[in-house]
């Protein structure tokens, strides 16, 4: 079946712009994450879904990043006002969520580039 | 604060050769180990995992050592191959919570011909 999949792959943007993330789940899966990845800096924790909700928001660096998930799928991370250091690969990833099933499952990811 | 400490950032063997990576946790909370295997340009994907119960598994040129009384644990690889190439982060989770993942800063292996 189909993974993860997130878009766009790549997006270069101006400081002071704002974007949108996308990350696609596998079907089924009612747990979602997002996650930074900056270089030696591991991978960063931002939010957690359980179906629709954010019941962990803890890991998001400032108010300008925003994240939402409708009908339980398609989530979109929002980062409004862009600087040069949010530039990164953001992940996505999704389990069952139904039990005890720690494996997270990725998508790609997007690279975003603030120039 | 670093809940899952990992070393070294990067590290460089020959073929053949048997790379270790070390990670150290806090949380005695943590009841489930995973490694993940990132290659360029991908996501992570789940490589090998272990339970507290346990001090080493085994899957195929991979073994996760545990030590529960030093909360430390470690990846091995053996007979490394230049595939092998990857970035390796070591995690831990607790079962009592929603499943979240804390993941050390990752391992950037490269095993030369």
């Amino acid at each position: 079946g189909a993974g993860v999949s997130q878009s766009p792959s790549n997006k270069v943007t101006e400081k002071g712009k704002d974007v949108e993330l996308r990350c696609d789940p596998i079907s089924g899966h009612t747990a979602l994450y997002w996650y930074r990845q900056s270089l030696g800096q591991g991978l960063e924790f931002l939010i957690y879904f359980q179906g629709n909700s954010a019941p962990d928001k803890s890991g998001l660096p400032s108010d300008r990043f925003s994240a939402e998930r409708t009908g339980g799928s398609v989530s979109t991370l929002t980062i409004q006002r862009t600087q040069q250091e949010d530039s990164a690969v953001y992940l996505c990833a999704s389990t069952w969520g139904g039990g005890p099933s720690y494996e997270q499952y990725f998508g790609p990811g997007t690279r975003l580039t603030v120039t | 604060q670093q809940q899952v400490k990992q070393s070294p950032q990067s590290l460089i063997v020959q073929k053949g050769g048997i790379p270790i990576i070390n990670c150290a946790y806090e949380n005695t909370a943590f009841d489930y180990f995973p490694w993940y295997q990132q290659f360029p340009g991908k996501g992570p994907a789940l490589l090998i995992a272990i339970r507290p119960d346990v001090s080493e598994k085994k899957e195929g040129r991979f073994t996760i050592s545990f030590n529960k009384s030093a909360k430390q644990f470690s990846l091995h690889i053996m007979d490394s191959q230049p595939g092998d190439s990857a970035t390796y982060f070591c995690a831990a989770s607790n079962s009592g919570g929603y499943q979240k993942v804390t993941f050390g800063i990752g391992t950037k292996l490269q095993v030369i011909p």
